[in-house]
């Protein structure tokens, strides 16, 4: 099935700074979006992006749909500790059910 | 707003027994899709239903199967279960077949003994 490619796993960082993570493929996708989980919850959408090079924000958050339709990246500004978090990309390839991508690991340190 | 609704929240089964997840789309969504979320992993897609009727197929096991009734509620349905199974199993809904934005319940844990 479609792979999609996450990165970083894993980011530890100090309050206040800022955070960037993206996700590739290796085929088009027509639709990215990014979701939050916290532990023992739901995903939680945060931002859907649907046109190439669409850049979207949502509060501290920003993220862009590829010009190449391959990739995304979100970015979270000013980090709080509620920010900790597992954050996926998820992508359509067509009109299918979303594919998710390994996740994010988010640890935000006061 | 209303959300997602699944339950129970927490099941736990012996090998071989079966089990049956239930989740309520939230209203006028006519989509629901399974997945299935091991721990650490990213959610595996298992199935979906547009307007009551079966869409995609995903990684759902033979020993799985699911149905979605008039009231567009979904029930997951697992049979003989094996430890493996054991994992949080998210409904979610969205209003149109595939459009991307999906909305999630909170999940069913399940743990198999």
């Amino acid at each position: 099935g479609q792979q999609l490619n996450q990165s970083p796993q894993s980011m530890f960082i100090q309050e206040g700074e800022d955070v960037s993570m993206n996700c590739t493929s290796s085929s088009i996708f027509n639709t990215w979006l990014w979701y939050k989980q916290d532990p023992g919850e739901g995903p939680v959408l945060l931002i859907a992006l649907y046109k190439a090079g669409e850049l979207t924000s949502n509060g501290r958050l920003t993220a862009q749909f590829g010009i190449t339709r391959k990739d995304s990246f979100l970015n979270i500004s000013a980090s709080i500790p509620s920010d900790v978090g597992i954050y996926f990309c998820a992508g359509q390839p067509g009109n299918t059910p979303l594919v998710f991508g390994k996740g994010t690991r988010l640890s935000v340190i006061a | 707003a209303a959300g997602v609704i699944q339950s129970p929240r927490h099941l736990i089964k012996e090998k071989r027994e079966t089990a049956t997840l239930k989740c309520y789309p939230i209203p006028r969504h006519d989509t629901v899709y399974w997945y299935q979320q091991g721990p650490g992993q990213d959610p595996q897609f298992l199935i979906s239903f547009y307007e009551k009727m079966q869409s995609d197929k995903g990684s759902i096991p033979d020993r799985f199967s699911a149905q979605q009734f008039s009231d567009y509620h979904s029930e997951l349905n697992m049979s003989s279960l094996e430890l493996g199974d054991s994992a949080l199993y998210f409904c979610a809904s969205s209003l149109g077949k595939n459009t991307g934005e999906l909305f999630f319940g909170e999940g069913s844990r399940l743990t198999v003994l």
